[in-house]
């Protein structure tokens, strides 16, 4: 069955260091994607970054970048220069032909950046 | 464009009243999503719809009912309400089935 673990409940981060944030993941599908999401305290859910599983290319957007690594069956979050305003849930997700394409979702991970 | 909205923002019910959570998106996605949110849980999926007239059963659909009559609606319905339906609940959209996600900004339920 498919299964997203991120395996880090909560982490502290200086403010303006780099942040990797981690996701595993479980799939026999070939072709699936992977999400990451934000959910700041006020509660919304803000979309970051997607991968796909045949993309060639690590995903970039801005300060956010996929550390995909399809053998290891890992995407990991890398924020650069991390902000105060980076403190937030962050969690990862996964969608593939097994879920019906639906999103699998992980536990997601506390980060908190100190000034 | 008002994106996926959800009324109620905040609810409490008393145990085994019924109520319907609203859930609405103006951006012409067929593809829509009800989740409830758990303490150290993550994201669970309750209902989802591939377009109006067509829903299935998510993860944990018990105790809920959902209907597509229009492209735009998708409204959430608690049968007889639970405490362990206190939660976050969460509807979201998707142009496709390879798309992301757009959530609403949620609601907040107790059950007393």
């Amino acid at each position: 069955a498919q299964k997203i673990t991120q395996t880090q409940p909560g982490m502290f981060v200086q403010e303006k260091e780099a942040v990797t944030l981690d996701c595993t993941y479980d799939t026999s599908d070939q072709s699936y994607g992977l999400f990451w999401y934000k959910q700041p305290s006020s509660g919304e859910m803000i979309f970051l970054i997607y991968q796909g599983s045949y993309d060639e290319q690590n995903a970039t957007e801005g300060r956010y970048s996929l550390n995909f690594q399809k053998a290891r069956k890992s995407a990991n979050l890398v924020i650069s220069a991390s902000q105060l305003g980076d403190s937030a849930m962050y969690f990862c997700a996964m969608r593939d032909l097994d879920s019906n394409y639906q999103l699998i979702w992980g536990a997601g991970t506390k980060l908190i950046i100190k000034p | 464009n008002a994106g996926v909205t959800q009324t109620p923002k905040f609810q409490v019910l008393k145990t085994g009243q019924s109520m319907t959570l609203q859930c609405a998106q103006d951006m012409n996605h067929e593809y829509m999503s009800w989740y409830r949110q758990d303490p150290g849980m993550g994201l669970r999926l309750i209902h989802y719809s591939v377009g109006a007239g067509i829903t299935d059963q998510g993860e944990v659909p018990n105790g809920y009912n959902v209907s597509r009559s229009t492209t735009e609606d998708f409204p959430l319905r608690l049968l007889s309400a639970a405490p362990s339906q206190t939660s976050v609940y969460f509807c979201a959209s998707r142009e496709g089935v390879f798309n992301e996600q757009f959530f609403g900004p949620g609601t907040r339920l107790t059950v007393l």
